[in-house]
């Protein structure tokens, strides 16, 4: 089946400076998206790509669709403590069905 | 903006009995839900695919007779875990697209813990 790597697995930076993380998959995708979750909680889309190629911003967060449909990266900008929590990267290959990665657990000292 | 809103947050139940997990699209219809499953420090994974009106369809290895899943509305599906064992323990979470945005919107996860 499918499978998303997705790295680093975790990363411990100070406050201010810049993330960034990424996806592989062994296949295409036709959607990428990238999520945040808290602990206990849900994941919250951050943001979705739907095109090869395609660079979408929002905030301080920036997300690319690769051009070959089997990769993604997201990056944060100038972080901030609230950007604790995992990051999940997740494809959708058809039929809405969505594949995550493992996540990247992301420590910001302030 | 839309939501999903998932019932109950937190449940503990005993060996053997059944539980009942809620999902809602609050202001916005669903035909399709999906439900995951999340152990701890690991990813989602799709357990099956909630159709309104229809059946719901299961990914490889869930026990769909443990799993029952009911869409019988345009907002609300509901996941019970039958007969439940202590391995069933984890976090289950609803999630449902809007537009062309697969996952757009998910619940607030439940964790069932049964003893």
């Amino acid at each position: 089946g499918q499978q998303l790597n997705q790295s680093p697995q975790s990363m411990f930076i100070q406050e201010g400076e810049d993330v960034s993380m990424n996806c592989t998959s062994s296949s295409i995708f036709n959607t990428w998206l990238w999520y945040k979750q808290d602990p206990g909680e849900g994941p919250v889309l951050l943001i979705a790509l739907y095109k090869a190629g395609e660079l979408t911003s929002n905030g301080r967060l920036t997300a690319q669709f690769g051009i070959t449909r089997k990769d993604s990266f997201l990056n944060i900008s100038a972080s901030i403590p609230s950007d604790v929590g995992i990051y999940f990267c997740a494809g959708e290959g058809g039929s809405e069905k969505l594949v995550f990665g493992k996540g990247t657990k992301l420590t910001v000292n302030p | 903006g839309a939501v999903v809103s998932q019932h109950p947050s937190r449940v503990i139940c005993k060996s053997g009995t059944s539980v009942k997990i809620e999902c809602r699209s609050l202001d916005f219809q669903a035909t399709t839900m999906f439900w995951y499953r999340q152990f701890p420090k690991q990813s989602l994974m799709l357990m099956a695919t909630s159709n309104e009106g229809s059946k719901a369809t299961y990914e490889q290895g869930v026990e769909k007779d443990k799993f029952l899943i009911n869409h019988a509305s345009l907002t609300l599906s509901t996941l019970t875990v039958t007969s439940a064992h202590p391995e069933d323990s984890s976090f289950y979470i609803c999630s449902a697209p809007q537009g062309i945005t697969p996952g757009a919107f998910f619940g607030q996860g439940t964790r069932l813990t049964v003893v």
